[in-house]
């Protein structure tokens, strides 16, 4: 079976521009977290969807915004860019909203 | 808020045992987990322990927990140099996101 998998690997992008990052679950799972890891440090949560609700959100402005289709697949997008958002964006897919959280590869956003 | 502490570097030879150590502030959290992250990739589940166990074994992996000091560790037996990561501790907070530490860089030396 295949993990979690997110779409593109990398990415650059300049201030002020807007972004769409794509989470796809391990098959069966049915919520999807996202994450942000700047260099050097922890993975700090973002949000968390569950049966396509928002079930958790973390301290991050209101650019952030994600949402989750019927398919259970996940988009994360930001709206005006700034340098402090590169970082790489990790999405966790899990079975219910209350199990172990298994990570894809990462999208590495960079912000010039 | 929950706070999840780390040492950043861990040095030991190949072959040797290494101990990652961890302390937490949320008493209520029900699963503590460890990851594992090589460079440029995700982060790679290794293991978890739930906070009615006071160890958990598995192949070459061992943690222990201390609840009454909130403090995790992982023991890593016969490392070996694909041992070689980051080494991250996350305690589940109430609406299940994960609080990570800042990751302890274990260098496994040949």
């Amino acid at each position: 079976d295949a993990g979690v998998t997110q779409s593109p690997t990398h990415l650059i992008k300049t201030r002020g521009q807007h972004v769409t990052l794509r989470c796809s679950p391990i098959s069966g799972h049915k919520s999807v977290s996202w994450y942000q890891q700047v260099l050097g440090q922890g993975p700090q949560f973002i949000f968390q969807y569950y049966e396509k609700e928002e079930r958790g959100r973390g301290n991050f402005p209101d650019r952030f915004s994600a949402r989750q289709f019927p398919n259970y697949s996940s988009e994360l997008n930001v709206n005006a860019l700034l340098l402090g958002d590169s970082a790489l964006y990790l999405c966790a897919s899990s079975l219910g909203g209350k199990e172990t959280q298994y990570f894809g590869p990462g999208t590495r956003l960079l912000v010039l | 808020g929950e706070d999840v502490e780390q040492s950043l570097f861990l040095s030991v030879r190949e072959g040797d045992s290494s101990v990652i150590n961890c302390t937490y502030t949320d008493s209520s959290s029900t699963y503590l987990y460890w990851y594992k992250q090589e460079p440029g990739a995700g982060l790679q589940l290794l293991t978890y322990i739930f906070s009615n166990m006071d160890m958990k074994q598995d192949q070459r992996l061992t943690v222990l927990l201390n609840k009454k000091d909130k403090h995790l560790s992982l023991r890593i037996a016969d490392t070996q140099t694909g041992d070689s990561a980051i080494y991250f501790c996350a305690e589940r907070g109430g609406a299940n996101n994960l609080f990570f530490g800042t990751g302890t860089r274990l260098t496994v030396i040949p």
